[in-house]
Formats: structure tokens, sequence, C-alpha cells
């Protein structure tokens, strides 16, 4: 199976920053990378997918990378409202695994 | 656009077998992939399976002998079956899927949960 290792596990941000999250795939996995957010209570819901490209309606301060089998996400800027746990996802082969998520305060 | 519903038990004895079906609409499962992930109290997003729109089937691997997913197209509805519970299976389960199958790699659409407790 492909282990993704996802961090920090936690951060506490400010409104002027940059926060970078990151998982790494214990092999390759492409671009088949998709990055989640999770407020309490709620589903997830798909922010990034292809390692790089925007879901609808996701605002342009989310944006995604990849740099061989580590991956990305970085919120400039972030609002009050980007609180929550956020996850990746590979979809590469199965079976598919999340990392195992990072909280995030502002 | 794509919409999935899970209808579980609520609670569930040690030792039972928990099924929760997944309704779909606004696609044929035929042209879909459907999974299964479930989310323990306090902890993370965790991959159980997925059955695909010709009726194969993946498995999460430390759950593959307890796990069975299966369907009814003719009602839009996936099943999600585990047996010999734990109390450690306590979590809420979700099915997903996407809005395109040329997105079929990614989940945008999601149900709203269906809490289990699993209980001695």
């Amino acid at each position: 199976d492909i282990q993704m290792t996802q961090s920090p596990a936690s951060l506490s941000a400010s409104l002027e920053e940059v926060v970078t999250i990151t998982c790494k795939a214990s092999q390759g996995i492409d671009d088949y990378l998709s990055w989640y957010q999770q407020k309490p209570g709620k589903s997830p819901q798909l922010l990034i997918y292809d390692a790089t490209n925007l879901a609808d309606g996701v605002p342009s301060r989310f944006s995604g990378s990849r740099s061989g089998t580590q991956f990305s996400l970085k919120i400039r800027r972030p609002q009050v409202d980007d609180s929550g746990i956020y996850y990746c996802l590979q979809s590469f082969s199965t079976p598919w695994t999340f990392g195992g998520g990072t909280k995030l305060e502002l | 656009q794509v919409q999935m519903k899970e209808t579980g038990p609520g609670l569930v004895q040690t030792t039972q077998t928990l099924s929760v079906a997944c309704t779909v609409s606004g696609f044929s499962l035929s042209s879909y992939g459907v999974h299964w992930i479930r989310q323990a109290p306090g902890k993370g997003l965790d991959w159980l399976g997925v059955i695909w729109g010709d009726g194969n089937t993946n498995y999460n691997s430390a759950l593959r002998s307890r796990l069975s997913i299966s369907w009814d197209p003719s009602k839009s509805q996936v099943f999600l079956t585990m047996n010999s519970l734990h109390t450690d299976d306590t979590a809420v389960y979700y099915c997903a899927g996407n809005n395109s199958p040329r997105l079929w790699y990614v989940l945008d659409a999601w149900g709203q949960g269906a809490s289990v407790t699993v209980s001695s």
C-alpha cells in the first residue's frame, strides 16, 4: 500500500502568513493527489486535484504543487473561514490512502 | 449534480454485522465509482473501498476480510457490509463519488455521513 505522510499534524497561523501543508508519498503517484478541507461536523470538500488544479469555487489563495513524491498545499493570506482539517488523498493505485490530516487554526 | 445520502442503523452490537446504504442521484451507478470512507471520533479519514461502474471492487488492505461492497443499480443504491464489529469500528461512514467521469480519481461528491456506534 502507498503511505501518505502528512505534516504538520497541526498549526496555528496568522492572517498575514503563507500556510504550507505537505504530503509525502512512499512511492511515485504521478499527479494523482487531491486535497480536501473538512470543517467540524461536515463532510470533506475537494480543494485541489491533479496536485495543482483548483476545484470549482475554491478561492485563488489556495494552491497546490508537486516536487517528485512530495506535494504541498499553500494558503496565502488565510482567512478565519479556512480553519479546519486538511487531508491529502492519493488515488494512483488501490487501496487509496489519505494523509493523517493537518488541523489549521487561525 | 451528483448527490449521495447514507442510511445506517445508528447503533449496533459488537460481533454483529453492519450494513450501510448509499442512495445516489444525478448519475448512473454503471458510469461512476462509489467509495466508502469512515472517520472515527477525533480521527482522520480512512478509505474503506470502492465499487466501480463495472461492478468490480477494491478494499482497504487491513479490513478486506471483513468488508463487502455491493450494489443495486435498479435502486441507485450501494451497500457497505462489515462483519465481526469491534467498538473501534465506531465512526461516521461516508459514501463519496465524483461529478464527472473524467475525474474518476477524485472525490468531489460526498454524502453527509452516517454515524454508527458499536457497543457491547
